[in-house]
């Protein structure tokens, strides 16, 4: 079966760094995606890892590890707009159906 | 920018009506995708397209169809609506990459009565 794991809520403080983890098991692998949602808005990107390691962009990282079914998504200089759910997503197989299974996403809250 | 719009933000209905909930897109995306979203669960794939008048089944297509006679257009339909289909319904499309992303449309608040 497919299976993401990642954690329901976490609080963090203005200016802070917060690491958010996802884990996963699933049949194949071919990527993963992290995605942003605020409330009542739709998913937007974030990045997508599909080798080992770090990919930066700005303020945000995401970090991979195939061989542990592993990820997090740090997000650097917290800004109270950082408040929203963040949404793991891998994509399995190689079908070119890009068929994605997503975690239930992990809602963070940026206090002052 | 590539842009995903939905027919409805909000939508009431009553139970055993037929709801059409549409889906446009406008970067000749190959790939577009249904999905309901509900708390604790997560986003699930109702039914997904990767070509004109193709569709596949996702994880949970009972009680839905969908309809794609045009590449920038994807139609979700339930047949007789039912209370336990009061969800978020998100649309997205993506290019047949697979490193590509999914974009997403912002999200119709269907509430069955």
């Amino acid at each position: 079966g497919q299976n993401i794991d990642q954690p329901t809520e976490m609080t963090a403080t203005e200016g802070a760094i917060v690491q958010i983890n996802c884990t996963y098991q699933t049949s194949g692998f071919n990527g993963l995606f992290w995605y942003q949602q605020h409330a009542g808005e739709a998913p937007t990107f974030l990045s997508y890892n599909v080798l080992d390691g770090l990919e930066e962009k700005g303020r945000f990282s995401s970090f991979l590890s195939r061989s542990k079914g592993y990820s997090y998504l740090l997000l650097k200089e917290l800004q109270m707009k950082d408040s929203a759910s963040y949404l793991c997503a891998v994509l399995p197989q190689d079908t070119g159906f890009q068929k994605l299974v997503f975690g239930t996403g992990t809602r963070l809250l940026v206090s002052p | 920018d590539v842009k995903v719009t939905q027919s409805s933000r909000y939508l009431v209905k009553r139970t055993g009506e037929k709801v059409f909930l549409e889906c446009v897109q406008d970067m000749d995306h190959e790939n577009m995708f249904w999905y309901r979203q509900d708390p604790g669960l997560g986003l699930r794939l109702i039914y997904f397209s990767y070509d004109v008048k193709m569709k596949e089944k996702g994880d949970i297509p009972e009680g839905y169809s969908v309809s794609r006679e045009k590449k920038e257009r994807f139609s979700l339909i339930l047949e007789s609506a039912s209370t336990n289909q009061t969800s978020m319904y998100l649309c997205a499309s993506s290019s047949r990459t697979n490193t590509e992303t999914q974009y997403f449309g912002p999200g119709t608040r269907l509430l069955v009565l």
